[in-house]
């Protein structure tokens, strides 16, 4: 595809609902990033995966969070029971690798409102 | 941690006005620093980026430069248009060590009027 895709854009949960959201990344980029992002704040990492493999998750605020990339291409971030705290936009991002010196290309978001 | 410290918004300018976005940064290591934009309505997008001390990133007329000896990386324009007007990051990655995030500034909205 052109860019990083997300689906879906918006998402309503209830409190305790589980929720998926899913990235398409660039095709080829080894590295997938996903980020959370309150309203009116930066974006806040939350885990990396080269190919399948996850190797940073530190960034995950508990263990409600989960993430996958199990082809090493489309990842989806999952998050149990969610609270209203979760309340945010998702963001995925993928380069081509993890150094710095390649570009991040972020993707639309995730809009998760948490009722 | 690391972290970044960019200036509060909004900030207001009348066009063809003069730009600067402070940001600071932690110095641990030696992190790659970048200006990410977030226009009305669209995704995050790659302004510029600096990659070692004293190095310049520019694009579309910005300019910042990664200042070593007082962990700055401002972001500069000589000259805003009313299309400048979006939401400016600051950001830094540790340089080689792909196994972390980038880490962000809060952002700031930049708001020029005609």
């Amino acid at each position: 595809g052109a860019g990083v895709s997300q689906s879906p854009r918006y998402k309503v949960a209830k409190r305790g609902q589980d929720v998926a959201l899913r990235c398409d990344p660039i095709s080829g980029h080894v590295s997938l990033f996903w980020y959370q992002q309150a309203l009116g704040q930066g974006p806040e990492f939350l885990t990396y995966f080269q190919n399948e493999a996850q190797l940073d998750k530190s960034g995950l605020p508990s263990d409600r969070f989960f993430a996958e990339r199990p082809e090493g291409s489309v990842s989806t971030l999952k998050i149990q029971r969610t609270q209203q705290e979760d309340s945010a936009v998702y963001l995925c991002a993928s380069s081509f690798y993890g150094d710095s010196l390649y570009e991040q290309y972020f993707g639309p978001g995730t809009r998760l409102t948490v009722t | 941690g690391d972290s970044v410290t960019q200036m509060e918004g909004p900030v207001t300018l009348s066009e063809e006005a003069f730009l600067t976005i402070n940001c600071t940064y932690t110095a641990t290591g030696y992190p790659s620093l970048f200006w990410y934009v977030q226009y009305p309505g669209e995704g995050l997008q790659l302004l510029l980026k600096a990659t070692k001390a004293d190095d310049k990133g520019s694009n579309k007329g910005f300019e910042a430069t990664y200042r070593k000896e007082t962990t700055s990386f401002h972001l500069e324009k000589g000259s805003v248009q009313v299309s400048d007007s979006a939401v400016y990051f600051c950001a830094r990655h540790p340089l080689g060590g792909g196994a972390d995030g980038l880490t962000f500034g809060k952002g700031t909205h930049l708001i020029i009027q005609p």
